[in-house]
């Protein structure tokens, strides 16, 4: 079993529509929780962080996490054809500084 | 404020040749990672160091790769000899505090013939 598991996709979804991205880890101990986002052929550039229960909003993003069920997500809403990306899910340990990446998620929006 | 620097952004070699990659954290980062990434996957930890020391290398393949960083400050991951399967892109990436906030540098494209 992977650490972060992630839907590899793709996802699609139109423009102006809600894209729900999801990601479940195993380790319990999992502290801190990253959405990154990839464009292909870049490096990962970091979207939304999260440490506790329930839900943080930025602008257009918002990062849900229940770690009772060790479950995180990320909501775009009015997506646009630029998020089009890989969007990578990152659990971190051990004072945080440990951070497991999954496979991310292929996400792609159609104009 | 400078970002994470990285090179060379792509290299060529041939099997059996080594290779070196150079990175430059964020200044006052004093994390330091070192990544690979696969085409479709997500970055996979090699090496990470609190300063000088490498707290974390079990997935480093120590047969081949080592990695240094004296100073505390920049970092240099080798590959001798380099295999056709260590074609990659290898990610450098830095961090400051707790909270594990990651960034990263533009990353060296590796092929190995």
């Amino acid at each position: 079993q992977k650490e972060v598991e992630q839907n590899s996709g793709p996802l699609s979804v139109p423009e102006g529509a809600i894209a729900s991205l999801n990601c479940t880890y195993s380790d319990r101990g999992s502290q801190s929780f990253f959405w990154y986002r990839q464009y292909s052929g870049k490096s990962p550039e970091l979207i939304m962080s999260i440490y506790s229960n329930g839900d943080k909003e930025d602008g257009r993003f918002t990062a849900q996490l229940n770690k009772a069920s060790q479950y995180v997500s990320l909501l775009i809403r009015d997506s646009q054809p630029s998020d089009s990306a890989t969007y990578l899910c990152a659990a971190g340990v051990g004072g945080y500084q440990k951070v497991t990446f999954g496979t991310g998620t292929k996400l792609q929006v159609i104009p | 404020e400078a970002g994470v620097v990285q090179s060379p952004r792509y290299k060529i070699i041939e099997k059996k040749q080594p290779v070196a990659f150079w990175c430059n954290p964020i200044s006052g980062h004093n994390t330091l990672y070192w990544y690979l990434q696969n085409l479709g996957q997500g970055p996979e930890l090699l090496i990470r160091y609190e300063n000088e020391e490498a707290v974390d290398d079990s997935q480093l393949p120590k047969d081949r790769f080592s990695a240094e960083r004296l100073k505390g400050v920049d970092s240099t991951l080798k590959i001798q000899p380099a295999e056709l399967g260590d074609s990659a892109v290898y990610l450098c990436a830095s961090s400051s505090g707790g909270l594990g906030t990651q960034y990263f540098g533009p990353g060296t494209r590796l092929l190995v013939l």
